[in-house]
């Protein structure tokens, strides 16, 4: 099956920076790459729709100014948590749209924030 | 109501036994409805997924939906220790759409 990869796997960071997480399709073109958040024992929400070359679309309640998302090309997309408080520490999932009706999980990134 | 329930568990059962998983939705417009299995600390992987209703089998695993109740079930025969994670039932309207999950339910197999 196709592959897509996160990285980093895991950051601590302190309160007030900002941290850029990435999310690739190494094996495929994604044209569409969706970023969810996932809390303990939660299910997977959706934050945004990143589409290449074209700004993301964010689910409501999600702050765009916040987190920010640049989908350059057809194999990365990036989530930027802008100012990381405690409350975004959460484990950061992307998925990856072949077109082709399926769509690939990142293995995620867990944020925590101090 | 939530769109999609499902019981978080722990859900235990030893080695060997039928493991019943299942959800409760309340959108009529799902159309398309995916089982993934989630270990701890990883993502999402897509087991199953069926369309409308009915039954799907692959290997030790089989799908059913149920539109007229709302329910949808994974079922695993011969379970393993190896089964054991986390699995959320998950539905969209189309199959390109957003994908709404359940929460999750913790399965631990028991040697």
């Amino acid at each position: 099956g196709a592959v897509v990869s996160q990285h980093p796997s895991r950051v601590i960071c302190k309160s007030g920076t900002s941290v850029k997480i990435e999310c690739r399709s190494l094996d495929f073109q994604a044209t569409t790459m969706f970023w969810y958040r996932q809390f303990p024992k939660q299910s997977l929400m959706l934050m945004a729709t990143s589409n290449e070359g074209s700004k993301a679309t964010y689910e409501q309640g999600v702050e765009k100014d916040k987190f920010l998302i640049n989908h350059a090309s057809l194999t990365l997309s990036t989530l930027t948590v802008t100012s990381a408080h405690p409350e975004d520490s959460s484990f950061y999932i992307c998925s990856a749209y072949t077109g082709l009706n399926e769509q690939f999980f990142g293995p995620g990134t867990r944020l925590t924030v101090l | 109501q939530k769109e999609v329930e499902q019981d978080p568990g722990p859900l235990s059962v030893p080695e060997g036994a039928i493991v019943s998983l299942n959800c409760t939705y309340s959108n009529s417009a799902f159309q398309y409805f995916m089982w993934y299995r989630q270990y701890s600390r990883k993502g999402p992987e897509l087991l199953m997924y069926t369309y409308s209703s009915g039954n799907k089998e692959d290997g030790r695993f089989t799908a059913q939906v149920d539109k007229s109740s709302k329910y949808i079930s994974l079922f695993i025969r011969d379970s393993q220790p190896s089964d054991s994670a986390t699995y959320l039932c998950a539905m969209a309207m189309n199959r390109d759409d957003k994908i709404i999950f359940g929460k999750g339910t913790r399965l631990h197999i028991l040697p």
